[in-house]
């Protein structure tokens, strides 16, 4: 079946520090969701892109689809420690096609 | 966000008993899905709908069954749990089209 690759699976970095991480597929999309989830909660929606080569900010965040439609990143910039929790990226197929999930990148931040 | 609501918010049950849990949404959303989380899995599919009565099966169905007889319900089951099933159960939903989806804050469920 289809897979997302998302990497890293964690990242444990300084307050104030950059981040970077980014979901591959086998697959095209025709969306990508970036969702953050935090401890004991349903995962939040951060970002919705829905055109290749889309680049969307919201806030310190800021998201890319990729041109070739199998790829996305996700920035954080001068991350803070609320940035804490699981981030996940999701692609969809068509407009009523289900969601695949990647297995989420763990954010730790240092104060 | 979508008013989703799931309860039970955690549950503990015996093997071999039957569990419902419930998703309540007021977003007159049309799509309806249950995923479970598992360290090392992430989320992954159970069922989901696509209208009343309307069902179908995801990528780890075996065990459960959904119904949805109203828009802004839909249950799931769990005919005879096993301990394979303890896990974070979460409902999420979303209109048509593009629109996204949105998650309720899950259920937690062990199976002893």
């Amino acid at each position: 079946g289809q897979q997302l690759n998302q990497s890293p699976q964690s990242m444990f970095i300084q307050e104030g520090e950059d981040v970077s991480m980014n979901c591959t597929s086998s697959s095209i999309f025709n969306t990508w969701l970036w969702y953050k989830q935090d401890p004991g909660e349903g995962p939040v929606l951060l970002i919705a892109l829905y055109k290749a080569g889309e680049l969307t900010s919201n806030g310190r965040l800021t998201a890319q689809f990729g041109i070739t439609r199998k790829d996305s990143f996700l920035n954080i910039s001068a991350s803070i420690p609320s940035d804490v929790g699981i981030y996940f990226c999701a692609g969809q197929e068509g407009s009523q096609g289900n969601l695949i999930f990647g297995k989420g990148t763990k954010l730790s931040v240092k104060p | 966000d979508a008013g989703i609501t799931q309860s039970p918010r955690h549950k503990v049950t015996e093997t071999g008993t039957p569990v419902t849990l419930r998703c309540h949404q007021t977003e007159n959303h049309r799509y309806m899905y249950w995923y479970r989380q598992d360290p090392g899995h992430g989320l992954r599919l159970i069922h989901y709908s696509y209208g009343v009565k309307d069902t179908d099966k995801g990528e780890v169905s075996d065990g459960y069954s959904v119904s949805r007889s109203k828009t802004e319900d839909f249950l799931l089951t769990l005919e005879s749990a096993t301990s394979s099933q303890t896990s974070v159960y979460f409902c999420a939903s979303r209109g048509t089209g593009n629109s996204p989806l949105h998650f309720g804050n899950g259920t937690r469920l062990t199976v002893t």
